[in-house]
C-alpha cells in the first residue's frame, strides 16, 4: 500500500480562517517531502517542500512543520482565500537517483465567501 | 513558455486501440516522469526515465511503455487499451537530486 496518507479528505474552511491539512508518512527513510496544490484541470503545482533536516518551514502565507517522531507532516494556510480551494497533496521522495515521489490520496480544500 | 507541455488534453478512445500521448519540457531538467491520477484523485508514478535508467513501477502492465526520442521529451505509448486504463495521465520533470517535480496539465483518457 501508499506509505503516504491523508488523516481528513474534506475540509471546508471559512474565507480568512487558518487551514491545516494533515498528512502521516510511513517511510523514515524519507528525506524531502512536498506539498502541492492541484486545482480543477490543472497538474499539480509546488507550493513548498521541506527536508528532514528540518521541522519547520514558511512561505508566504504557507508553513510546513515536519514532525519526525510521529512521522506527521502538515501544511498550514494563513488567512485562507477562495483562490486556495483545491485539493492538496503530500508527497514524499523515496530518495535514490530518480527522486521519485510517493503521493498521498489528497485533502480536497473548499473556502467558503 | 509552458515548461512541461502535454498533448493531447483529451482522449477518447476504443478498447483494444493504440494510442500515444506526448510531453516536452523545457525547463533543462533531466528525468522525466508519468503518473497516473484514477478518479478518486490518487497520483500513482508509473515510470521515472532519465538517459541512463529507466525505473518502471511493477504494477503498470507491460502494455504501457515510456520512449524518450531525446531529454526533453517522454512519450507515453499505450496499447490493446482497457476500460481500466481511463484515467488522467500526467507528464512531470525534474533535476536529479532535487524532490521537485514539475507538472503538465495532463491528459484525460477515456476508454470506451
Amino acid at each position: 500500500g501508499e506509505s503516504v496518507g491523508l488523516h481528513l479528505p474534506t475540509l471546508s474552511v471559512q474565507e480568512g480562517d487558518n487551514s491545516i491539512i494533515n498528512c502521516a508518512y510511513s517511510n523514515s527513510a524519507s528525506d524531502y517531502f512536498i506539498w502541492y496544490k492541484q486545482e480543477s484541470g490543472k497538474g499539480p503545482q509546488f507550493i513548498i517542500d521541506i527536508r528532514s533536516n528540518m521541522d519547520k518551514r514558511q512561505g508566504q502565507r504557507v508553513t510546513v512543520l515536519l514532525n519526525k517522531t510521529v512521522k506527521h507532516l502538515s501544511l498550514q494556510i494563513a488567512a485562507t482565500q477562495p483562490g486556495d480551494s483545491a485539493v492538496y497533496f503530500c508527497a514524499e521522495n523515496m530518495g535514490g537517483s530518480q527522486g521519485n515521489l510517493i503521493f498521498g490520496k489528497g485533502t480536497k480544500l473548499s473556502v467558503k465567501p | 513558455d509552458t515548461a512541461v507541455s502535454q498533448t493531447p488534453k483529451y482522449l477518447v478512445t476504443q478498447m483494444g486501440n493504440d494510442k500515444s500521448i506526448k510531453c516536452e519540457q523545457n525547463l533543462g531538467h533531466d528525468t522525466m516522469y508519468w503518473y497516473k491520477q484514477d478518479s478518486k484523485k490518487f497520483l500513482k508514478i508509473m515510470f521515472s526515465y532519465n538517459n541512463k535508467e529507466l525505473i518502471i513501477n511493477e504494477t503498470v502492465p507491460n502494455r504501457f511503455s515510456p520512449k524518450s526520442p531525446d531529454k526533453a521529451h517522454l512519450n507515453l505509448h499505450i496499447n490493446s487499451l482497457e476500460l481500466g486504463d481511463s484515467a488522467v495521465y500526467f507528464c512531470a520533470s525534474s533535476l536529479v537530486g532535487t524532490g521537485e517535480a514539475f507538472f503538465g496539465q495532463g491528459t484525460r483518457l477515456t476508454v470506451v
